[in-house]
């Protein structure tokens, strides 16, 4: 079946701009991951998804991240205020939701890069 | 806090050597460990992860991972390299209290031919 996918795959703005990044999780996967990973780094925890609700958004860096997952499938990532600094790839992963040993599964990311 | 480490920056091989990237974690409790490989441009696939029971742990790709409690650590191996293993390779641990991945910093693997 298909997997994680994200939409932009690439995504230029202006700092200041508003962006929002787009997750489809595999179907089914109850739950749903948002992390961030910048040049030469693992990639960092934003936030965790289980149903619609965030069970753990303790990554985000402060109140211009929010994250969104209304019916409980696709998951909407956005930013405000753009900062330079936003720049990186973001990625979203799904599992099938019990805690533990279940692996997830990532999309291939959004670039984003903020001039 | 729960951590792993991953000590190099770069390894080295060449093809048909056996291979070994390192991994060391630090956890209260009993671990939840994963191995991750990322090719350019793409997002993380899974190798394999050590739940429980046996220590040694077989994965795709041919890999396979030894876990160590004594040493904590989840080094990932493989007995005969390809220039097509040649990635970027992520370890992470579970965190107990929620369900995030936390991450080492990656190991880049170049397999020569």
């Amino acid at each position: 079946g298909a997997g994680v996918s994200q939409t932009p795959s690439n995504k230029v703005t202006e700092k200041g701009k508003y962006v929002e990044l787009r997750c489809d999780p595999i179907s089914g996967h109850t739950a749903l991951y948002w992390y961030r990973q910048s040049l030469g780094q693992g990639p960092e925890f934003l936030i965790y998804f289980q149903g619609t609700g965030a069970a753990d958004d303790s990554g985000l860096p402060n109140d211009r991240f929010f994250a969104v997952r209304p019916e409980g499938s696709v998951s909407t990532l956005k930013i405000q205020r753009t900062e330079r600094g936003d720049s990186a790839v973001y990625l979203c992963a799904s599992s099938s939701g019990l805690a533990g040993g279940h692996e997830q599964f990532f999309g291939p990311g959004t670039r984003l890069t903020v001039l | 806090a729960q951590s792993v480490a991953q000590p190099e920056d770069q390894v080295n091989v060449a093809e048909g050597n056996p291979l070994t990237v390192k991994c060391t974690y630090s956890v209260s409790g009993n671990p939840y460990l994963f191995w991750y490989v990322q090719y350019p441009n793409r997002g993380l696939q899974f190798l394999l992860k050590y739940i429980t029971g046996d220590n040694l742990v077989k994965g795709s790709y041919g890999f396979e991972a030894e876990f160590n409690k004594s040493q904590t650590s989840f080094h990932l191996k493989k007995p005969s390299a390809l220039v097509s293993d040649s990635a970027l390779y992520f370890c992470a641990v579970r965190d107990h209290n929620t369900d995030k991945l936390i991450f080492g910093t990656g190991t880049r693997l170049q397999v020569f031919p």
